[in-house]
């Protein structure tokens, strides 16, 4: 089986300061990995992916991703936070089924 | 390039009511599926295919139907609407590397409320 575990449904982060997203994940195979954003009203788009090339991943608007497999994490990280970052993030993993399974999600509050 | 897209944006349907949401994607990808969104349980898999002609379910199977008679298209029916149908659904494509899926490319979604 394959799952996917978000810490924290709700992170609250000032403008400025840093972004951290947590993400573990379980797979049975080596997997594939998978960070969504999904504004308002909007479906989900593709932040970043690793897809067993380089550990450290980076995506788009400044954020990036760091493949541990000793730790089955995948955090999301941006050093520095805007407004229009406030949205809820989603953790993905498609490992050996044919099946993407994705964490609750995360809302991220952004701070003036 | 639409990517995909579906169809209404938004519904409301009276318990026992069937409808078919609509999903067409125009990238050439074998692999469509079918998410429902509720508060807080995040995105979960309803029914999935893997090509023309192939089906499966997902977790969340009861109470739905899928087809998959040309790669394009991926239709939703719901055969008896209940209240707990009520949800945001999406469709999404995306290619298959081995047992391995890509990145999915998501539809804009399907608000639909059961009375």
């Amino acid at each position: 089986a394959q799952s996917v575990t978000q810490l924290g449904s709700h992170v609250s982060v000032s403008e400025g300061a840093l972004v951290l997203l947590r993400c573990n994940y379980s797979s049975s195979v080596p997997p594939y990995l998978f960070w969504y954003v999904q504004y308002p009203n909007q479906g989900l788009q593709l932040l970043l992916k690793y897809t067993s090339a380089a550990t450290l991943v980076k995506g788009i608007n400044g954020f990036e991703a760091e493949f541990k497999k000793s730790e089955t994490s995948f955090h999301l990280t941006k050093p520095s936070a805007h407004m229009s970052d406030a949205a809820e993030y989603f953790c993905a993993v498609s490992g050996g089924y044919q099946k993407v399974t994705f964490g609750t999600g995360t809302k991220l509050q952004v701070i003036p | 390039n639409a990517g995909v897209t579906q169809t209404p944006k938004f519904q409301v349907l009276k318990t026992g009511q069937s409808m078919t949401l609509q999903c067409a994607q125009d990238m050439n990808h074998e692999y469509m599926s079918w998410y429902r969104q509720d508060p807080g349980m995040g995105l979960r898999l309803i029914h999935y295919s893997v090509g023309a002609g192939i089906t499966d379910q997902g977790e969340v199977p009861n109470g739905y139907n899928v087809s998959r008679s040309t790669t394009e298209d991926f239709p939703l029916r719901l055969l008896s609407a209940a209240p707990s149908q009520t949800s945001v659904y999406f469709c999404a494509s995306s290619l298959v590397s081995g047992t391995r899926n890509t990145e999915a490319f998501f539809g804009q979604g399907t608000r639909l409320t059961v009375v």
